[in-house]
């Protein structure tokens, strides 16, 4: 069964500080991996996807290590709307079934 | 630009009542899904469709059904509703074709007395 992994958190940071989280996954034939951003039970909303080379937008880059099986999301300068559910998926290469992580938490506070 | 519409957004029902949740996506997306997403327990896949005329199952199937009226609309049926099925449900598309991620709609809230 795939499994993706994430700390719950809540990671709680001040405004202006850089957070990182983590995403590990089980299925060693994973090809494509998003991070998606979720507020309070509103729905799910695409944030980036995630390339071997890395991906950067704005504040926000996304990395891939294949050898160690996670991807990560660093957030620089957090803004206080940033506040909200991190939710890190995969998805095999053919497959209609990403998987989901259960999410982290991040609270950002003046 | 509407993306994916469900409706209703809010909903009551009594124990043994019937619905159906409808979902539409504008985007000629191929792949079609439900997903119900309770507190601590992250999103859970109920029923898919890969393609227009084909459904399966996802994680929790049980108490659910499911019709892919046409490559726009996928519906989600409680025939009997139950306490447990009390949950946020989100209808999700994407195009299907290896790397695509999930565009979702906006959710129907579900309160089952």
């Amino acid at each position: 069964r795939k499994e993706v992994e994430q700390d719950p958190g809540p990671f709680n940071v001040p405004e202006g500080a850089t957070v990182a989280f983590n995403c590990t996954y089980s299925n060693s034939a994973s090809q494509s991996f998003f991070w998606y951003r979720q507020d309070c039970r509103k729905e799910p909303k695409l944030l980036m996807s995630v390339y071997s080379s890395g991906n950067e937008d704005g504040r926000f880059t996304a990395q891939l290590n294949r050898a160690s099986q996670y991807i990560s999301l660093l957030i620089r300068d957090s803004k206080l709307s940033d506040s909200a559910t991190y939710l890190c998926v995969e998805l095999s290469g053919g497959s209609y079934i990403p998987t989901f992580g259960r999410g982290t938490s991040l609270i950002v506070h003046p | 630009n509407a993306g994916v519409t469900q409706t209703p957004k809010f909903q009551v029902l009594k124990t043994g009542q019937s619905m159906t949740l409808q979902c539409a996506q504008d985007m000629n997306h191929n792949s079609m899904y439900w997903y119900r997403q309770d507190p601590g327990m992250g999103l859970r896949l109920i029923y898919y469709s890969a393609s227009e005329g084909t459904t399966d199952k996802g994680e929790v199937p049980n108490g659910y059904n499911v019709s892919r009226l046409n490559k726009r609309e996928f519906s989600l049926r409680l025939e009997s509703a139950a306490p447990s099925q009390t949950s946020v449900y989100f209808c999700a598309s994407n195009r299907s074709f290896g790397n695509q991620p999930q565009h979702f709609g906006d959710g129907t809230r579900l309160s089952i007395l």
